[in-house]
């Protein structure tokens, strides 16, 4: 059963950082495409950064580039998001999930919720 | 900077169809932006109901079906029933790695 864990979300101050984990289980997590998405409180979806399997080229939606960085650790199964220069817009449900071959996003994790403080 | 446009609400009786649609600010979505629908309700991680236009994930019904219509990629639901009330969101991709969410659609089944 494929399983998806964020963790690392919680309370930051504005202009802070923080790391979110994403611990995969059930697929072969070297394999897939990873990303990351976001969800303001009472907001829509946004894509916010995509990893890929093979190469970790790393993408990157304009309202995050140059604060966040995405990696994995394909020996750790895991997935990461690097979050500086924390903002208020920042705060939101923060959702891994995992891309199929087919392109969509077909497991989501829980998600985890990181809220900036001003 | 392309915007991903969906009807911000829409309404449907039970057992009514209703079509949503997703599209672009600048062009036409077509089978390589590769769309796909998700569905939310309040408090859940979105479930995946359709990808690469037209082709159900596992365990959706089949009164979901995906089409291009025109320019713009639908999700259309035949017989809605009250549990399809939801937050749908349609998925593009743009290119280059970079993919963006429509701003969503709330269906209210009433």
């Amino acid at each position: 059963e494929v399983q998806l864990l964020e963790s690392g979300g919680g309370l930051v101050q504005h202009g802070g950082s923080l790391r979110l984990s994403c611990a995969a289980s059930g697929f072969m997590f070297s394999r897939h495409e990873m990303c990351w998405v976001r969800q303001a409180p009472g907001k829509g979806l946004e894509w916010v950064s995509g990893i890929n399997a093979g190469d970790s080229r790393t993408f990157y939606a304009e309202s995050v580039k140059g604060r966040f960085t995405i990696s994995r650790d394909n020996s750790k199964n895991t997935l990461y998001l690097h979050m500086n220069s924390l903002g208020v817009e920042d705060t939101a449900t923060y959702y891994c999930a995992k891309y199929a071959p087919t392109r969509e996003l077909d497991y989501w994790g829980q998600g985890t919720l990181v809220t900036v403080s001003s | 900077q392309t915007v991903v446009t969906q009807e911000p609400s829409f309404s449907v009786s039970p057992g009514g169809t209703v079509t949503l649609t997703c599209g672009l600010t600048s062009g036409s979505v077509s089978t390589t932006s590769y769309p796909s629908w998700y569905q939310q309700t309040p408090g859940q991680a979105p479930r995946t109901l359709m990808y690469s236009t037209n082709i159900r994930s596992s365990g959706v019904p089949d009164r979901f079906s995906g089409s291009i219509l025109g320019n713009r990629a639908a999700l259309t639901i035949t017989g809605a029933q009250a549990d399809d009330e939801s937050d749908y969101y349609c998925l593009l991709y743009m290119g280059s790695g970079i993919w963006v969410f429509g701003g969503g659609t709330k269906l209210t089944v009433l």
